[in-house]
């Protein structure tokens, strides 16, 4: 079985410039969250999608921050324009079913904003 | 809201039983993880607890206390590899779980 796929794996951008990231979930799998880890620190949640729908966004930054699942598989993560603590790791997870069973986590986008 | 509380780092020497604890304090509550992450990597899944009391899986086990709003990971026969962050999560009454700030176990011949 295939796992969570994320691109890129690491990117550099200047502050001001945009970024995207794109997760592929596990085949099934109806929820998906992003999550953003700032180095020593745990993982803090963007948004939640259940198929193509936002379950939680409460903490996304929705003046710079926008995500999409359109079809209710890949999803994209963007940030314009970007600040220096934005500097981060970005985690896609996803899992069968909202409130049951564990996540499963991609490798994570690296992005470093200079 | 919800608050989540673990250890920032623990040492251990290889071969050894470690202990690490996870307090939290949540509205609502539908389970409790814990993950491993090292240096780099994704988080992979260790255990779930949604029931008080211990799960067994090898040289890993977990506990839950509901009431006290208590967990503890405990690792045995420990290894070099353990090295990594050790991360509690809580899904509560949304349903979303939300992570700790991980414990870093550094473990040593």
């Amino acid at each position: 079985e295939a796992g969570v796929a994320q691109s890129p794996r690491y990117k550099i951008i200047e502050k001001r410039q945009s970024v995207a990231f794109w997760c592929n979930p596990i085949s099934g799998h109806a929820t998906l969250y992003w999550y953003q880890q700032i180095l020593g620190q745990g993982p803090k949640l963007l948004i939640q999608f259940q198929n193509n729908g936002v379950v939680d966004d409460s903490q996304l930054p929705k003046d710079r921050f926008s995500a999409e699942r359109l079809k209710g598989v890949d999803s994209t993560l963007k940030i314009q324009p970007a600040k220096l603590e934005d500097s981060a790791v970005y985690l896609c997870a996803s899992s069968l079913l909202q409130g049951a069973g564990e996540l499963f986590f991609g490798e994570g986008s690296r992005l470093t904003v200079l | 809201g919800q608050n989540i509380d673990q250890p920032t780092e623990m040492t251990a020497t290889e071969g050894a039983i470690v202990q690490i604890n996870c307090t939290y304090q949540t509205s609502g509550f539908n389970g409790l993880f814990w993950y491993q992450q090292h240096a780099g990597e994704a988080p992979t899944f260790l255990s779930y607890n949604v029931l008080d009391g211990l799960e067994e899986k090898g040289r890993f086990s977990s506990f839950l206390s509901r009431s006290k709003g208590y967990s503890y990971l405990l690792l045995k026969e420990l290894q070099m590899k353990d090295s990594a962050s050790y991360l509690c999560a809580v899904r509560g009454g949304s349903y979303i779980p939300t992570f700790g700030r991980g414990t870093s176990l550094i473990v040593h011949p």
